[in-house]
This record gives C-alpha cells, structure tokens and sequence, in this order.
C-alpha cells in the first residue's frame, strides 16, 4: 500500500513570498488532514477534509493560509504571504473516514521562511 | 482548555535502559489516546487505547492508559540506538487529534 506522498519535501522563501504543498493521502481514505509542526512542539491540526469538504479549519489563520481538496482525493495547502513564524513542517495525514483515530502521516514539507 | 501535556520533554539513556514516557490529558469528550514515534520524518503509529487497565503490546514496547486519572504511560525496554525518536502522545476528543509536545528520547550505546 503506498503511503502519503507529500512535496515539495522542502522549501525555503522569503517572508511575503507565497507557497504551496501538495498531498496526495493513502488511495481510499475519506479523511485529509493539514497539520503544522513547529520545532520543539507537537503537531497542530490546520485543517481536517472528508472526501472535499470542509470539517473543521478553526485553527486555520484564513488571512494568510488556504487548502482545497477539489476532488476529495489530493490537496494543496498554501501560504500567502509566509511570516517568518510559519516556519514550520507541515504534515499531511489521512484515515480511512473522520471516526478512524489512527493517521497515517506523510513524511512532510519542510518550510523555512527567512 | 483540553490539553495534552508529555513529560519528560526529553530523555537520554544508554542502550538496555529501560524507559517510561508519561502523556497526561485533559479533554472534555475523551475517545482514544494514540501514542506515535517520530523519527526525522513522518510519525508513525504505535499504540492506540481505549480502555482503562488493558496493556497493550508491541516487542519491547507496551502501554496502559488510566481513565480515571486520566494519563497514559509508554514503556520501552531494553532499549537500542535505534530507539532513538520523539515519542508522541495524541489524545482524540469527538473527532479532533490533539497533540502533546513530545518526549525527545536519546538512547546512547
């Protein structure tokens, strides 16, 4: 079974920039999940799909970040314009359906913004 | 405010130590605790626990959650280099994930 592709793997801009990640979750699972990862912490969910809409993006700072999941299969996730504090590994993840509590996470996009 | 809080924040030991990783939880609609290991990359599953008193199983890995005190704790035995990761404790509320901070866990040989 192939696992969660993430890319870019990393990316480094200036702050202002934009940017975009792009997830394509485990063939069949229902759930999408964008989580933000800063050093030292542990991961912050951004936003949670099932199939392509919306369940929950309160955490999700809507002036500056955006994801869609057009086609209920892969998303994209981007950041514009990146602050420096958004520096951070963006996990993607996806399950079977919302009440599936195990995740499988992709290896993430690296994100540094200078 | 629902938390999950992990502790030690980090851990160095040496190979065949044995090692226990606590995750405290404070959430209103509590379903399931999940514990992860992370290594450089993505997080990968271990545990999940549902039930008070039930140990769950995995080689040189177990875990046990208590529901009335509300935490959960991973043992590792005989540990190796290659346990080497942070440890993740994630607790699911309804349907939400909440993630605690993590125990970075050094194993030296």
């Amino acid at each position: 079974e192939a696992g969660v592709a993430q890319s870019p793997r990393y990316k480094i801009i200036e702050k202002r920039q934009s940017v975009a990640f792009w997830c394509n979750p485990i063939s069949g699972h229902a759930t999408l999940y964008w989580y933000q990862q800063i050093l030292g912490q542990g991961p912050k969910l951004l936003i949670q799909f099932q199939n392509n809409g919306v369940v929950d993006d309160s955490q999700l700072p809507k002036d500056r970040f955006s994801a869609e999941r057009l086609k209920g299969v892969d998303s994209t996730l981007k950041i514009q314009p990146a602050k420096l504090e958004d520096s951070a590994v963006y996990l993607c993840a996806s399950s079977l359906h919302s009440g599936a509590n195990v995740l499988t996470f992709g290896a993430g996009s690296r994100l540094t913004v200078l | 405010e629902d938390k999950v809080v992990q502790s030690p924040l980090s851990l160095v030991v040496h190979e065949g130590d044995t090692v226990t990783l606590n995750c405290s939880y404070e959430v209103t609609n509590f379903r399931s605790l999940l514990w992860y290991k992370q290594e450089k990359k993505a997080p990968t599953f271990l545990f999940m626990l549902t039930s008070s008193g039930i140990e769950k199983k995995s080689g040189r890995l177990s875990s046990i959650l208590d529901k009335k005190e509300l935490f959960s704790i991973l043992n590792i035995t005989a540990t190796q280099t290659g346990d080497s990761a942070v440890y993740l404790c994630a607790v699911v509320d309804n349907n939400d994930m909440r993630f605690g901070a993590g125990t970075r866990l050094t194993v030296k040989p």
